[in-house]
């Protein structure tokens, strides 16, 4: 079925660095989402992305829509304790069944 | 009040085992959705209920039922429980049309079947 190619799987990063993480497929979406996964509890939205070539922050983070609309990358500077989790990409169509494809998430670890 | 809530948190069950999870939201949603999470983290949908009514079904297992008996509520009940069911499984909720800004997660349910 559909899949989204979240890299990289895994990030270890020093307190302060900046990190960036993408989302691609090879199918088009007309919207990417990034949500974040803390232990033990459900995905949060972080951002929403409707328009190719869109860029939108919120805080720290910053997100992308790919112009070919098949990819997507989030970015978030002076990483913090808090930003260690799971950030998840996901897509969604337009046609057909409205349905999220998530990628396989990237785990972030922050060494004070 | 927390928006989408599940429960139990929990499940630790035998195989072979019947067991079903319970899905509340508070916030108006019509749309209603259960998704799994396996150990690699993977979240894949499984089912989708718009007011009521199953909308999306991802191919799983018919021992997985879905009964949704108001708009609020979305449950799922696991048939003859095997080890691979072993997961976390997320409700969510949605106004309809998907508006992906408001999709909420509730808390997950961990269910392990020994």
């Amino acid at each position: 079925g559909q899949q989204l190619n979240q890299s990289p799987q895994s990030m270890f990063i020093q307190e302060g660095e900046d990190v960036s993480m993408n989302c691609t497929s090879s199918s088009i979406f007309n919207t990417w989402l990034w949500y974040k996964q803390d232990p033990g509890e459900g995905p949060v939205l972080l951002i929403a992305l409707y328009k190719a070539g869109e860029l939108t922050s919120n805080g720290r983070l910053t997100a992308q829509f790919g112009i070919t609309r098949k990819d997507s990358f989030l970015n978030i500077s002076a990483s913090i304790p808090s930003d260690v989790g799971i950030y998840f990409c996901a897509g969604l169509r337009s046609q057909g069944a409205q349905k999220l494809v998530f990628g396989q998430g990237t785990r972030l670890t922050i060494n004070p | 009040d927390t928006a989408v809530s599940q429960t139990p948190k929990y499940l630790v069950t035998q195989m072979g085992n019947d067991k079903s999870i319970k899905c509340e939201q508070n916030l108006g949603h019509d749309t209603m959705y259960w998704y799994k999470q396996d150990s690699k983290k993977f979240l894949k949908i499984m089912f989708s209920y718009n007011n009521k009514e199953l909308i999306i079904n991802e191919t799983v297992p018919n021992r997985f039922s879905p009964k949704s008996p108001d708009k609020a509520h979305l449950n799922l009940h696991i048939n003859s429980l095997e080890l691979g069911d072993s997961a976390v499984y997320f409700c969510a909720s949605s106004p309809w049309p998907i508006h992906t800004d408001t999709q909420y997660f509730g808390p997950g349910t961990r269910l392990t079947v020994l």
